[in-house]
């Protein structure tokens, strides 16, 4: 596809429960973001990776949050014992350029649900 | 520390209506700013920017000018329209690689 798609669109878990939520970002793109957005909340950075370096994670609210990507193509974001305050939409963004500074196109967000 | 405020919605406006949607800013260093729209049921895309003090970022009718005397960097549209029914993310970049949003306006057209 055109687009950044991202899967699944909905995530229902357990508390406790572990879970991956994947990105295809667009093809050829160097920077890949990962967001989470809270219910009317703004999109708050999580991690940054450009080709398969991933080289800023300071927005990983904790060490249950993982995020890879291999191959410098599609990324996964693992989340570990999920908690309630997990709950969110996680947005993923790739842009063909390096840095933040560039056109980021979105994905739809994966909506997570932690009971 | 760095972050960017938004007026608070819900905003509900007749169709033609004049549009403002306020942003201001704290950075250290001079950032980059945005505004991205997000429509029913799409991703977030970019709306427009501006990279510099004075600068002003156009798209579909929409102008946001960058002022660094009152560190803002608001929305505006001389006429709506249904099809711009949607929420409005402001947003800033200064160095490294983390955006930082707004918490996000929602707009709400009416025929």
């Amino acid at each position: 596809g055109a687009g950044v798609s991202q899967s699944p669109r909905y995530k229902v878990a357990k508390r406790g429960q572990d879970v991956a939520l994947r990105c295809d970002p667009i093809s050829g793109h160097v920077s890949l973001f990962w967001y989470q957005q809270a219910l009317g909340q703004g999109p708050e950075f999580l991690t940054y990776f450009q080709n398969e370096a991933q080289l800023d994670k300071s927005g990983l609210p904790s060490d249950r949050f993982f995020a890879e990507r291999p191959e410098g193509s599609v990324s996964t974001l693992k989340i570990q014992r999920t908690q309630q305050e997990d709950s969110a939409v996680y947005l993923c963004a790739s842009s063909s350029g390096q840095g933040a500074y560039n056109e980021q196109f979105f994905g739809p967000g994966t909506r997570l649900t932690v009971l | 520390g760095d972050s960017v405020t938004q007026m608070e919605g819900p905003v509900t406006l007749s169709e033609e209506a004049f549009l403002t949607i306020n942003c201001t800013y704290t950075a250290t260093g001079y950032p980059s700013l945005f505004w991205y729209v997000q429509y029913p049921g799409e991703g977030l895309q970019l709306l427009l920017k501006a990279t510099k003090a004075d600068d002003k970022g156009s798209n579909k009718g929409f102008e946001a000018t960058y002022r660094k005397e009152t560190t803002s960097f608001h929305l505006e549209k001389g006429s709506v329209q249904v099809s711009d029914s949607a929420v409005y993310f402001c947003a800033r970049w200064n160095t490294g690689n983390q955006f930082y949003f707004g918490t996000g306006t929602s707009l709400t057209v009416i025929p």
